[in-house]
Formats: C-alpha cells, structure tokens, sequence
C-alpha cells in the first residue's frame, strides 16, 4: 500500500523558512516522480513543484519559483520542500503526490498534508 | 498559462441520477486532462487520467470523454459516497493547472 507523510508545517511569520518533508513507502521511490500540491483554506488546488524520478527535471509554478525548492533523496525514499521567503498568502495545506509515471503523469496518490500558516 | 474552467460550479442531484460534469481548457492539451474527487475533510483521490482511464479501484459509473478543450467527467448513477467537490487538472503544459472545482450535492 502506497503511503505518503507529510511533516514539517507549522506557524511562520513573513520572511521566514520552513522545510517540509513527506516519507514515501510501499512503492519503489526512485521509479516516480514526485509532485507538491497546495490547497488554501477553503480553495481548491494549487500545484506548486514537480520533480521527475532522477531529478532531471524540475518545475515549479510561478508563485513560488524563486523562493522555494523542490529536492529528494532516494536513500530515504523522501521528497523535501524547501520554502523561503514565505508570504501569508503561501498559507496552505501542503499535499505530496506521487505521480503515475517516472516523469509528467497524474497524481496518483496523496499524502495526509501538512498545514503551513503564514502570519505575523 | 492553460486556465482550465468548470462548469457547473454547483450541481445539485439525487442519489440515483446521473451527473455531468464539464471541463473547458483555454487551448489545446490533447487527452492529458485528470479528474479527481475530494471529499470534504479529506485528501484528493484520483478518478481520471488522460481524459478517460479509469484509476485503479475507481468503480465503472465514473467516466471521461472529450478532447482537445471540452472534457466531460459522468457519474452515471449517484452513490451517496459521490458528493463531493471534482476538480479537473491538465498536464499537457507547464505549469499543471487545476479547474476552480465542481461541487456535487444533495
């Protein structure tokens, strides 16, 4: 069974950074990519960074490139996002996908999220 | 940037009937358009890829049509369980859109 866990959300004030991490089991990590999807409170979904299974291609959407980082590590099976900068308006649930394929598929399986909440 | 609009923002539907759902995309993203359902409190689940492949364990009333940039997702006969919010997604261009989502209530 594909499980996905998200960590690393939390209170932040404008500026700031966070690190989210999201643990992947129950499939082979290096054979996916994997994708970061937001979802503000009470809107809809919001993709935000994609990383293809070796790396070799990554995207992010125009919100947050610049200031946010999208990285993974097969030796842990876990995909990482590294948020600078932050903004309130990057207030969200932050959701890890695993792709249906190795580089540009659908999102076939979600994690829990996790909530970061920008504010002073 | 590919917008993707849906329509209706909100149908509302008896268990037992059937419901369309519509998906309309600013240009051209061939058969690479996802659906996917979200129920409230709970973590998007994939129904759809490229326009009309079922995903795994998705029963047979859920179906997707259409090309180009009409898409169309039917529930056939409404289950209780299928209220929700659907979204439609496409990756034919970077970056990956959404749809604003279609409500189906009771």
């Amino acid at each position: 069974e594909v499980q996905l866990v998200e960590s690393g959300g939390g209170l932040v004030q404008p500026g700031r950074s966070l690190r989210l991490s999201c643990v992947a089991s129950g499939f082979t990590f290096d054979d996916y990519a994997m994708h970061w999807v937001r979802q503000a409170p009470g809107k809809g979904l919001e993709w935000v960074s994609t990383i293809t299974w070796n790396g070799g291609i990554i995207k992010y959407a125009d919100s947050v490139k610049g200031r946010f980082t999208i990285s993974r590590d097969s030796a842990k099976n876990s995909l990482y996002l590294q948020m600078n900068s932050l903004r309130v308006e990057d207030t969200a649930l932050y959701f890890c996908a695993k792709d249906r394929l190795a580089a540009r598929g659908a999102f076939e399986s979600w994690g829990q999220g996790t909530l970061v909440t920008v504010s002073s | 940037e590919i917008v993707l609009t849906q329509s209706p923002a909100t149908l509302s539907l008896s268990p037992g009937e059937g419901a369309t759902l519509s998906c309309r995309a600013s240009q051209s993203v061939s058969s690479y358009l996802a659906w996917y359902q979200q129920k409230p409190g709970q973590t998007p689940r994939l129904l759809i890829y490229d326009k009309s492949n079922r995903a795994t364990g998705i029963p047979a009333r859920f179906s997707g049509s259409g090309s180009g940039t009409d898409f169309t997702l039917t529930i056939s006969s409404l289950e209780p369980e299928d209220f929700a919010v659907y979204y439609c997604q496409q990756r034919s261009d970077w970056p990956y859109t959404f749809g604003p989502g279609t409500k189906v209530d009771i």
